[in-house]
């Protein structure tokens, strides 16, 4: 069974600076799809990066980035230039193929502080 | 805005009722999914429909059913409820053919059970 973890409970940054969210992954898997979902105070849920296993190039989105090491069923989220509402829980999430249902992590909670 | 909606956003009732709650997935989307969120908890997947018929099924209890109907929209029936069930509930929807392994979620259902 696929599993995800996210060893950071609790985590707080400055405004404008950088984070990074640790997230590993267990799977037997070759090809899969790996996310981070933010879930701010309102409680929806918003994609905001993905990533495919076959690519090796890390996914980029405006100042989101990921460090994918896929040999070391790592994938971590990295924040630049940290912003007030950027604060939310970040979940990471795995899925082997289309149309299969997310394996979450348990979450981590990032304040940005002014 | 993801597109994809469910009503009602807040319901509360007591122990023992039945209660019914609806999604409507993105326009073209065939697949809809059901999570649960427990306080301060990650996602745990219910269920998923395909096109009208049950494609995967979690850790869904037996008094929780769902289907989906030829418009696509679904329906999660939660019964005999118990303090417990008492969570945020997430419809989520993808796409067939395009990046199916993208889901999209709906605004959620908070279900209070008093």
């Amino acid at each position: 069974a696929q599993t995800v973890t996210q060893s950071q409970p609790e985590m707080s940054v400055q405004e404008a600076e950088t984070v990074t969210l640790s997230c590993t992954y267990d799977t037997s898997e070759n090809n899969y799809y790996l996310f981070w979902y933010k879930q701010p105070p309102s409680r929806q849920m918003i994609l905001v990066i993905r990533q495919e296993a076959y690519k090796q190039q890390n996914a980029t989105e405006n100042r989101f980035s990921v460090n994918f090491q896929k040999a070391a069923k790592s994938f971590s989220l990295k924040i630049s230039d940290s912003q007030l509402g950027d604060t939310a829980m970040y979940f990471c999430a795995f899925t082997f193929s289309g149309n299969t249902p997310l394996v979450f992590g348990k979450g981590t909670r990032l304040s940005v502080i002014a | 805005d993801s597109g994809v909606t469910q009503t009602p956003k807040h319901l509360i009732t007591a122990t023992g009722q039945r209660v019914t709650l609806r999604c409507s997935p993105r326009s073209g989307d065939l697949s809809v999914y059901w999570y649960q969120q427990s306080l301060d908890q990650g996602l745990q997947f219910l269920i998923q429909y395909y096109n009208g018929e049950e494609r995967a099924k979690g850790n869904i209890l037996e008094r929780f059913s769902a289907q989906q109907f030829p418009d696509l929209h679904s329906e999660l029936n939660l019964s005999s409820l118990e303090l417990g069930d008492s969570a945020l509930y997430f419809c989520a929807s993808s796409h067939s053919r395009d990046q199916p392994y993208e889901q999209y979620f709906g605004p959620g259902t908070r279900l209070t059970v008093t």
